[in-house]
């Protein structure tokens, strides 16, 4: 059972095309990250959200933290081609030494 | 400065046999962690050093070990590799937890 569920796990959407991706959890974190991945690589750090009801923007896309701190949604405006990858969320609980863990990530594909 | 470097990139090993993979993280980062990504359970973390010490150890068994030296440098090691070891390999600096990884490009270790 994956700590982090992410929605959906595929997309394949038109260029131009609004979309939005979920990641829920029943856990509260002291931080969320989303990350971008592409074929080959280790995965990118796209931005980190620490404080609940946060929202931070990166061109065409927005990130929103949940006011409990349990959940995270990452939107994208008018995608393009370039914005196909795997998308992780990933999220650290303190306590101690922090572990993070991973969603399963959605895999977008923006067809031109 | 220099991201995280993982050697080697690929390496293909037959059931039985034993592997290290190494990891250099980012000068001045004193964390390194350790995930094993697979399609069907994404990013499984295995381990996690600071200064020389491991702090957190995920769900793998004990064929699963690493270390760090005092340059920050980490390896892993698989002993009496399985069919199921097959996977991506990927080693993430940070300097701060909470804050996001770097992550190297990964090692994809194949077992036949």
């Amino acid at each position: 059972t994956q700590l982090l569920e992410q929605s959906p796990q595929f997309l394949s959407i038109q260029e131009g095309e609004n979309l939005t991706v979920y990641c829920n959890s029943s856990s509260v974190f002291s931080s969320l990250q989303w990350y971008r991945q592409e074929p080959g690589e280790g995965p990118v750090l796209l931005v980190t959200v620490v404080t609940g009801g946060e929202v931070k923007k990166l061109k065409r896309l927005t990130f929103q933290f949940g006011d409990a701190r349990k959940d995270s949604s990452l939107h994208i405006t008018a995608a393009q081609p370039g914005d196909t990858g795997l998308y992780l969320c990933a999220g650290a609980r303190s306590g101690g030494y922090q572990k993070v863990t991973f969603g399963i990530g959605t895999k977008l594909q923006v067809i031109p | 400065k220099a991201g995280v470097t993982q050697t080697p990139r690929y390496l293909i090993k037959t059931r039985g046999q034993q592997v290290t993979l190494s990891c250099s993280p980012i000068s001045g980062h004193r964390s390194v962690s350790w995930y094993q990504q697979t399609p069907g359970q994404g990013l499984q973390f295995l381990f996690e050093y600071f200064s020389e010490t491991q702090r957190n150890k995920g769900n793998f068994p004990g064929r699963f070990s690493g270390r760090q030296f005092s340059n920050s440098r980490s390896e892993m090691n698989v002993s009496t590799l399985e069919l199921g070891d097959s996977a991506l390999y990927l080693c993430a600096s940070s300097s701060q937890g909470d804050y996001g990884y770097t992550f190297g490009s990964g090692t994809r270790l194949t077992v036949v």
